[in-house]
């Protein structure tokens, strides 16, 4: 079982709100993942970081934006929440050694009414 | 373009039953490929990696293959039970330096009773 966390892990929320996802993991991975995974569809990378204080934009668009401050630590945060919002966020990290294996946690379920 | 296909793109068999999952990539330079268990609603969990060198590995009633020349993967279920409902995802690397995922669509599986 792999020690990453995502909190909350369900939100529904009205537009035009502010909210972010937390992501955590105790595994001292330097690496970490934001995916976007829209119900029976591939994940999509929308941010990633190698490392404190390094976040970059991943392939799919997003209007959201990420820090990290702590090597544990990578939240997601949408200024404004929109309908087309409403997805499944999926956070990941990887360490030094086996950069290519990633570790996934439980995902939020996220929906804008 | 870097690409990763999975067939079926669904699939329904009976408890206790066999089956085959396909996976064929287009990524290059090509370093690794995993395949991924995803329940509904919760994030991947890996369920076996492979290298260049790696033709097969097992992961209990889970054994993937690789063929690099041809550039395909299989995972094949052994004796499956309802548990084995999800989706199986393949995901190819070209690097280890975790910088870059392809992730193919997926299959779905239901195995019914």
């Amino acid at each position: 079982e792999a020690d990453i966390y995502q909190t909350p892990r369900y939100l529904v929320i009205g537009t035009g709100k502010k909210i972010t996802l937390e992501c955590s993991q105790t595994m001292g991975h330097d690496k970490m993942y934001w995916y976007q995974q829209d119900p029976g569809m591939e994940l999509h990378l929308i941010h990633y970081s190698y490392g404190v204080n390094s976040t970059e934009k991943g392939d799919l668009s997003s209007e959201s934006t990420v820090s990290r401050i702590r090597t544990e630590h990578f939240p997601l945060t949408l200024e404004s929440a929109r309908p087309s919002h409403t997805s499944q966020y999926l956070c990941a990290s990887s360490g030094t050694a086996r950069a290519y294996e990633q570790y996934f946690g439980p995902g939020t379920r996220l929906t804008v009414t | 373009k870097n690409q990763v296909e999975q067939s079926p793109q669904s699939l329904i068999i009976l408890e206790g039953k066999n089956c085959t999952l396909q996976c064929n990539y287009t990524v290059s330079p090509f370093s690794n490929l995993r395949w991924y268990k995803q329940d509904t609603g919760r994030g991947p969990v890996s369920l076996t990696i492979m290298t260049f060198s790696e033709n097969t590995k097992s992961n209990g009633r889970y054994t993937a293959t690789l063929d690099a020349d041809t550039k395909q993967s299989s995972l094949h279920i052994t004796a499956s039970q309802l548990s084995d409902s999800a989706s199986y995802i393949c995901v190819v690397s070209p690097d280890n330096y975790g910088q870059n995922f392809v992730f193919g669509p997926g299959t779905r599986l239901s195995v019914l009773p």
